[in-house]
C-alpha cells in the first residue's frame, strides 16, 4: 500500500522566512498530489493540486513541486507570516487501471505542524 | 467556508452503542467521501459515496457504514463503539471530475468512553 511521509512533524521558522514542507511517497506514483492547511479543530482546507505531469504549481505566496523520479513533493510558502501557521498535509490521489483517477479518495501523511515565529 | 456542515460538532458515546453523524453536500457536489482523523495523525479514508451507492471503501471494518441521500447529503454510522474509534470524523465533498479538490467539513469530534 501506499507509504507517506511528511518531513518532521514540526517546523518552526521566524516571521519573512521561506517555509519548505517535505512530502515523500511509496510505491504507485500518484495521479495528482494536493496540498491542505487545518487548523485546530477544523477540516482541511485545499491550497494546491498538482498534476503527474507537472513539475512545479503556483498560488501567490505558495509553490509546490512534483517530482516523481524522487518520488518527492515540496510546499513552499515565501514570505512566511505567523497566520501561516497550522497543520499542513499532502495527499495523494491514485490512478485507475482505466486510465481515471480515484478522484476524492485521498491517501494523507501525517501532516507537518508549522509555526511561524513573529 | 466551504459550505459543508456535519453535525453534531461534538460527541460522547459509550463503548458498545452505535452513532449516526451526518454532512451537508456543498451545493452541486453529487461525491460524498468520509474520513477518521486521530489525534496527531492525517485523516484515513473510510468510504465514499457516488448517486446513493458506496464507490470505495477504505480498511475500516462493516461496523462503518453509510448513506447518501438524493439531496447529496450523507450519513456515517458506527456500530459496536469501541474506544479507538474515538476520533475527529470528516466530510468531504467533491465533483465526480478529474483533479478537483475535496471540501471539507468542520468535523465531528467523538469521544468514547
Amino acid at each position: 500500500s501506499q507509504k507517506i511521509e511528511q518531513n518532521s512533524e514540526a517546523l518552526n521558522i521566524q516571521e519573512g522566512k521561506t517555509a519548505t514542507l517535505t512530502c515523500n511517497y511509496t510505491n504507485y506514483s500518484p495521479a495528482y498530489l494536493q496540498w491542505y492547511r487545518q487548523d485546530p479543530g477544523r477540516g482541511p482546507v485545499f491550497l494546491l493540486l498538482i498534476r503527474e505531469n507537472e513539475k512545479e504549481k503556483r498560488k501567490e505566496r505558495l509553490k509546490v513541486t512534483f517530482d516523481t523520479t524522487l518520488k518527492q513533493s515540496l510546499f513552499h510558502i515565501t514570505a512566511s507570516q505567523p497566520a501561516d501557521s497550522a497543520t499542513y498535509l499532502c495527499a495523494l490521489v491514485r490512478p485507475r487501471r482505466d486510465g481515471g483517477t480515484s478522484y476524492g479518495k485521498l491517501t494523507f501523511g501525517q501532516g507537518t505542524i508549522l509555526t511561524v515565529h513573529p | 467556508e466551504t459550505g459543508v456542515t456535519q453535525s453534531p460538532t461534538h460527541l460522547i458515546k459509550t463503548r458498545g452503542q452505535q452513532v449516526t453523524l451526518r454532512c451537508s453536500s456543498q451545493s452541486g457536489h453529487n461525491t460524498v467521501s468520509w474520513y477518521q482523523q486521530a489525534l496527531g495523525q492525517g485523516p484515513q479514508f473510510i468510504f465514499q459515496y457516488y448517486r446513493e451507492e458506496e464507490n470505495g471503501r477504505g480498511n475500516f471494518p462493516p461496523r462503518f457504514s453509510g448513506l447518501q441521500f438524493p439531496n447529496y447529503s450523507s450519513e456515517l454510522n458506527v456500530n459496536a463503539l469501541e474506544l479507538d474509534d474515538s476520533a475527529l470524523y470528516l466530510c468531504a465533498s467533491s465533483k465526480k471530475d478529474l483533479n478537483t479538490e475535496a471540501f471539507f467539513g468542520q468535523g465531528t469530534r467523538l469521544t468514547v468512553v
